[in-house]
């Protein structure tokens, strides 16, 4: 069964620091999403990005934070000058949205990248 | 803003129980309700959706309800096992245009053999 799949699975970066972390979506999805979730919190939503763009961010997604798509298959999160309060586990997530009832399906989740900043 | 609430928090019960997990939001205009299991240090599995026009959904000894109107849904757990100790999460999805998953705390389940 397709996964979608993320990159690296541990991260530890010094503050200030610019991180990237990457995933590869299952290949026809159309919806991508990024969450975070600190330890011991419920799972935050960040953005999701759909026809190579923002469609929804919320509070948490700041400057500091920017979200690209560079080729066909890969989905990446960048903060660009991290803090201490950014250390979480970041969820990838994938999924076919739309109006269409066939389209009302299940968002599907990497194993996240757990980043720590030092 | 959506919230979402589940109760209870933390659960302990003896194997082949049947339980009942609970989850309200105050928001009822959602695209659809996806259940997830949270393995401790692991991702997300789906584990049930209900499209916001469904009442009931089933996959094997899940079954999962929604009462789109009174911000409710439930799930059922049958015969329950130890292997299904884990954290069950409850997300409903706005239906705004980036269909984002607002996630309760879950409710923490221990089978105990």
């Amino acid at each position: 069964e397709p996964e979608v799949t993320q990159t690296p699975s541990h991260q530890v970066t010094q503050m200030g620091q610019e991180v990237i972390l990457r995933c590869v979506p299952i290949s026809n999805h159309l919806y991508f999403y990024w969450y975070r979730q600190i330890l011991g919190q419920k799972v935050e939503f960040l953005v999701s990005f759909y026809n190579n763009e923002i469609s929804e961010k919320s509070e948490i997604f700041d400057d500091q934070f920017s979200v690209e798509r560079p080729d066909g298959s890969n989905f990446t999160l960048k903060i660009r000058s991290t803090k201490l309060e950014d250390s979480a586990m970041y969820f990838c997530a994938s999924g076919i949205q739309g109006l269409l009832e066939w389209a009302n399906q299940p968002q599907h989740f990497g194993d996240g990248t757990r980043l720590s900043i030092l | 803003k959506q919230e979402v609430t589940q109760i209870p928090a933390a659960l302990s019960v003896p194997e082949g129980e049947n339980l009942v997990l609970n989850c309200s939001f105050t928001d009822s205009a959602i695209y659809n309700l996806q259940w997830f299991r949270q393995d401790p240090g692991k991702g997300l599995t789906s584990l049930l959706l209900i499209q916001s026009s469904q009442r009931e959904q089933t996959s094997g000894r899940l079954n999962a309800s929604l009462d789109k109107s009174s911000g409710r849904s439930t799930l059922y757990i049958a015969a329950s096992q130890p292997g299904d100790s884990a954290t069950y999460l409850c997300a409903p999805a706005g239906s705004n245009s980036g269909y984002a998953l607002n996630f309760g705390k879950g409710t923490s389940l221990l089978v105990t053999p």
